[in-house]
């Protein structure tokens, strides 16, 4: 199984401040034959199941506020906040599909310093 | 849009099975998988398996894959959960999600369930 690492566990960022997030897996999820990295990043609020927030590890799902962004290659991946909203509060949990069993991180909690 | 209803909560005892539906509508059921995750009280997501919607062909995490069976009603556009032989550890929340990418595996996904609450106690 591909296990996925994040860090930190959790922090706390000002609002308007960046926050960013890092996810590692035990694996690449670089699939070489059409240069796409399988990692998705999840939002997930109290009490609400998660919401898709990227894909391919870059590309941001339709209606995600572009204040989000994914970046990394291989094993390496980070989802930043460049901007941080009161709404953004939650757990961030990244997300490897490159082969089954799909796993998931460990997760990330965010709040307002 | 797009929209995924659960079954409603169930108490079970262990050593017993439960079957969660989750019904789709606002797309066209055959075109994408359906996954389901489950999340223990206070922990993080954990997958358990996948349906080809069109198919019916399956993958399940080896962990549960002994008592877990995932089938689907094309008709009703409707997924089901069924997990056997419960036990404590069974307890949290299961969520079904569609496949964001039309194929052959699971890939991510774009649409959640609102979640069903399963608690195993004697």
């Amino acid at each position: 199984d591909i296990v996925m690492t994040q860090s930190p566990a959790s922090l706390a960022v000002s609002l308007g401040e960046r926050a960013t997030i890092n996810c590692k897996s035990s694996l690449s999820v670089l699939y070489t034959s059409n240069n796409k990295n399988y990692l998705a990043w999840y939002q997930q609020k109290a009490g609400q199941p998660p919401k898709l927030l990227i894909y391919w590890a870059s590309t941001r799902e339709s209606g995600v506020p572009d204040r989000f962004s994914g970046s990394g290659s291989g094993t390496d991946f980070t989802l930043t906040i460049s901007s941080l909203q009161a709404e953004d509060v939650a757990v961030y949990y990244c997300q490897q599909y490159y082969t089954t069993p799909l796993t998931f991180g460990p997760g990330t909690k965010v709040d307002i310093k | 849009q797009v929209q995924l209803v659960q079954s409603g909560s169930e108490l079970k005892k262990p050593g017993t099975s439960v079957k969660v539906s989750c019904k789709a509508s606002g797309y066209s059921f055959n075109s994408n998988g359906i996954t389901w995750v489950r999340q223990a009280p206070g922990k993080g997501l954990e997958w358990m398996g996948w349906i080809d919607t069109a198919t019916g062909k399956t993958y399940y995490a080896v962990n549960v894959q002994d008592r877990l069976t995932l089938t689907r009603d094309t008709s009703a556009t409707t997924a089901y959960m069924e997990l056997r032989s419960l036990m404590s550890d069974d307890t949290g929340v299961y969520f079904c999600a569609r496949d964001g990418w039309n194929t052959v595996a699971p890939y991510w996904f774009d649409s959640w369930g609102q979640g069903t609450l399963v608690t195993v106690s004697s």
